[in-house]
């Protein structure tokens, strides 16, 4: 079964660094996004991308985030300059259509100290 | 998107129906009823969704009112690797999927 997959599967960064979060989405997909999840919270919608462009994004998606995709393949979640609150763990997910079901990576955990 | 309504907790016994339940009383005509659910820290996994009709697939059943202001997810034999965290999640096509705390379901020997 085609599933969308991450890398790293946890990171450890210094605040202040620079994080590229990777997800392969499912092949034939065409919509893409980003979720986070804080420790003992709720799972938070970061943003959405169709068409080589950002088409939502959060209030916690700021200046410090980025997405890209690069090549045709990969989906990237890029920060900036980590702060101790973008510890979580970040879910990448794809769907085919536009009103289809979102299938989730396993996720990356970013920790931040 | 509208919100939802789940209870916090549930148990249920191991090879019983699960049935968890969803008032989503504000939907919109347009707004389809999804299920995920989230086993331990884990990427959420989508389940069912329907619009007005129930619908059933190999991992559940969705029945929804005739109103549509509330929905019932029915795992028909639970086994104890459905314990997780259930979503009942309302959106319209094309919006993003917004998750709150959902039912966490113990399933017990």
């Amino acid at each position: 079964e085609p599933e969308v997959t991450q890398t790293p599967s946890h990171q450890v960064t210094q605040m202040g660094q620079e994080v590229i979060l990777r997800c392969v989405p499912i092949s034939n997909h065409l919509y893409f996004y980003w979720y986070r999840q804080i420790l003992g919270q709720k799972v938070e919608f970061l943003v959405s991308f169709y068409n080589n462009e950002i088409s939502e994004k959060s209030e916690i998606f700021d200046d410090q985030f980025s997405v890209e995709r690069p090549d045709g393949s990969n989906f990237t979640l890029k920060i900036r300059s980590t702060k101790l609150e973008d510890s979580a763990m970040y879910f990448c997910a794809s769907s085919g259509v536009f009103s289809a079901e979102l299938f989730f990576g396993e996720g990356s955990r970013l920790t931040v100290l | 998107d509208a919100k939802t309504t789940q209870p916090t907790s549930m148990d249920c016994a191991e090879g019983r129906a699960a049935n968890l339940p969803c008032n989503h009383s504000t939907i919109s005509g347009n707004e389809y009823v999804y299920w995920y659910r989230q086993i331990h820290s884990q990427g959420p996994q989508y389940i069912i969704h329907g619009l007005k009709n129930n619908e059933t697939n190999e991992m559940a059943s969705l029945i929804i009112t005739e109103d549509r202001k509330s929905s019932t997810l029915i795992l028909p034999h639970a086994t104890l690797r459905d314990t997780a965290v259930y979503y009942c999640i309302v959106r319209a096509a094309g919006n993003k999927l917004t998750f709150g705390g959902g039912t966490r379901v113990l399933v017990k020997p």
